[in-house]
Formats: C-alpha cells, structure tokens, sequence
C-alpha cells in the first residue's frame, strides 16, 4: 500500500537554527500539507500545496515558515530560525484531489528545538 | 473563533461495551467531516468520513447533524485494538478546504 514517508523521524536543533522537513507524498497525489502537534495538544494545520504553490495557510504559518516541492517526489518545509516553541511533531500529508478527499499522513517528524 | 470541541476523557471502558463520543462545531459553513484515529505519538489515520445520511463501517457509526453542528461516533463491541485517541475533524470552505481539527477523546478499553 503506498504511503507517505518523512525524514528525518526526530531532529534536535538550537534555537534561530534553519531546519529543513522532508516529506514525500503519495505518488498520484496533487494536493499536499504540513501540519504540526505540540506534544499534548492538537493537530493544528499550517499549510496546503497544490499546483507548485500555496492554496492555503494559517496563521501559524508566518514569514519563518515556507514549503516547496523542488522536484517531482519530495515536498519541503523550511523553518528558517526555529524557537523553542516550534518544537513539536510535523506531519506531512498528502490526498488525492482535495482536502474533501481522504488525507494519508506521514509518521511525523519529531522537532525539538533547544 | 472557528472551533471543533470534544470531549478530552479518557473514557474507560470493558471489551465488548458500546461507546459514544460528540463533536461539535462552531463552523455552520463546514462542508466535510471525518474521524481519525491516532495511537500515541503516531499519525492520524483515517477512520471513516461522515456523510450527511450517516454511514457504519462495520462496528463504526457514524452521525451527523447539521441543525445542532455535531458529529458522533459508536463504536459497538469494544476491542482492546480500540484503544486510541479519536480525533473529530472538519473542513471548511477555503481556497482548498482547511480542516480543524478537535483536541480528540481518549479511548482505553480493557480487558
């Protein structure tokens, strides 16, 4: 069964460090996101991606953050200088048409920011 | 403020018993809604989508109701495989349909 796979499973940083989250979605998906969970809390959405660009982002997602897809398979998500409290758990996911449609989620990249 | 509440649990109950959780939503815009299911520090997976008429997969029902802006789940016959948060989910109409989602309700059934 085809699934989303992120790297790395946990990264450790210091603080005002850029980090880069690796994702690769499902291979005939068009439609990606990011979200993350601070450890005890909820999934909180940042980002939704589809035709090389932005289609949404919360507020959450401000100038520190940013996504791309720089080839075919792999979609990025970049904290330029991280804080402590961007510490949490990053999923990727991925669907195949729209966010109305089912989304596979990636096993999550582990943040911890020092 | 757009919200989806919950109730946190943890609700503790024997195998084989039939639970019930609620979800509401603050959104009367909201077009889809969903249940996840997630293990602890794994990722959410998908349950079952809710449809408007209700929908059962197996032990799983699930109800939605428009009027009063809630979802529920059953779960009948309980198994120890049950145990897990179920989180409540909703997609609003955006660009591409931003879902929130609820904080999850704490399941653990045991033997």
């Amino acid at each position: 069964e085809p699934e989303v796979t992120q790297t790395p499973s946990h990264q450790v940083t210091q603080m005002g460090q850029e980090v880069i989250l690796r994702c690769v979605p499902i291979s005939n998906h068009l439609y990606f996101y990011w979200y993350r969970q601070i450890l005890g809390q909820k999934v909180e959405f940042l980002v939704s991606f589809y035709n090389n660009e932005i289609s949404e982002k919360s507020e959450i997602f401000d100038d520190q953050f940013s996504v791309e897809r720089p080839d075919g398979s792999n979609f990025t998500l970049k904290i330029r200088s991280t804080k402590l409290e961007d510490s949490a758990m990053y999923f990727c996911a991925s669907s195949e048409s729209s966010s109305r449609e089912t989304q596979y989620f990636g096993p999550g990249t582990r943040l911890l920011v020092l | 403020r757009k919200e989806v509440e919950q109730d946190p649990g943890p609700f503790n109950v024997p195998e084989g018993a039939t639970v019930a959780f609620n979800c509401t939503y603050s959104n009367s815009a909201s077009q889809s809604f969903f249940w996840y299911r997630q293990d602890c520090r794994k990722e959410p997976k998908l349950l079952m989508s809710v449809y408007s008429s209700g929908n059962e997969d197996g032990r799983f029902t699930a109800q939605l109701n428009r009027a009063s802006q809630y979802i529920s789940l059953l779960i009948r016959d309980s198994k120890l495989s049950d145990s897990a948060t179920y989180l409540c989910v909703v997609a609003s109409p955006g660009g591409s349909y931003i879902p929130t989602f609820g904080r999850g309700t704490s399941l653990i059934v045991h033997p």
